[in-house]
């Protein structure tokens, strides 16, 4: 099946600073990429969706000058939260879709990447 | 932020029993329905998926019953093990939409 993984798998960093997450699809070209984020004991919320070459859409809510997305290339895009907050720590996952395997539409997800900001 | 003293509805089930998990969806356009898998501190994993076309498919184990009259899904796993103890997650997808929303999740806890 296909993988998508995330990098790093956990972070923590002090308030204030920017934290960069990546997500790759390592053996298929990935159009669309998403990414949630999920509290403890809660559901994924879709943030954004973004598609190579151009920029995210986000969901109602969510800030794009905080959560900067970059899809720059078939195989990375990456999630930048600028300025993190505590109230930011969260886990990151993404997921993305492409054509591989037999339905092109389904959504491949990555190991989730947990931010913890102090 | 983080939400203090929530809790996942919780299923407890005994090795070897039968599970059933359910879901309500209210989104009445919603023509794609997806069951994950979600173990602690990993991202979702596929189980089955269903079509609005279909009212039950059947994989290795698992079962997805499709009710759209009362937009109701389930999933049922079969000859339940300890390896399936993890959060279940009901997702739904409208015709022209990549958008995936989830559900609010399940915690399956399996008793040897």
């Amino acid at each position: 099946g296909a993988v998508v993984s995330q990098h790093p798998s956990w972070v923590i960093c002090k308030s204030g600073t920017s934290v960069k997450i990546e997500c790759r699809s390592l053996d298929f070209q990935a159009t669309t990429m998403f990414w949630y984020r999920q509290f403890p004991k809660q559901s994924l919320m879709l943030m954004a969706t973004s598609n190579e070459g151009s920029k995210a859409t986000y969901e109602q809510g969510v800030e794009k000058d905080k959560f900067l997305i970059n899809h720059a290339s078939l195989t990375l895009s990456t999630l930048t939260v600028t300025s993190a907050h505590p109230e930011d720590s969260s886990f990151y996952i993404c997921s993305a879709t492409g054509l591989a395997g037999d339905d092109e539409d389904e959504q491949f997800f990555g190991p989730g990447t947990r931010l913890t900001v102090l | 932020g983080e939400s203090v003293g929530l809790h996942l509805p919780t299923l407890s089930v005994q090795e070897g029993d039968n599970s059933i998990i359910n879901c309500a969806y209210s989104n009445s356009a919603s023509d794609y329905f997806i069951w994950y898998k979600q173990e602690s501190g990993k991202g979702p994993q596929f189980i089955i998926d269903i079509r609005s076309n279909m009212d039950k498919r059947q994989g290795q184990r698992v079962t997805v019953l499709l009710n759209k009259t009362v937009k109701h899904l389930s999933l049922q796993i079969a000859a339940t093990q300890p390896g399936d103890s993890a959060v279940y997650f009901c997702a739904e997808r409208s015709y022209g939409n990549n958008r995936l929303a989830f559900g609010k999740g399940n915690q399956v806890v399996v008793i040897p």
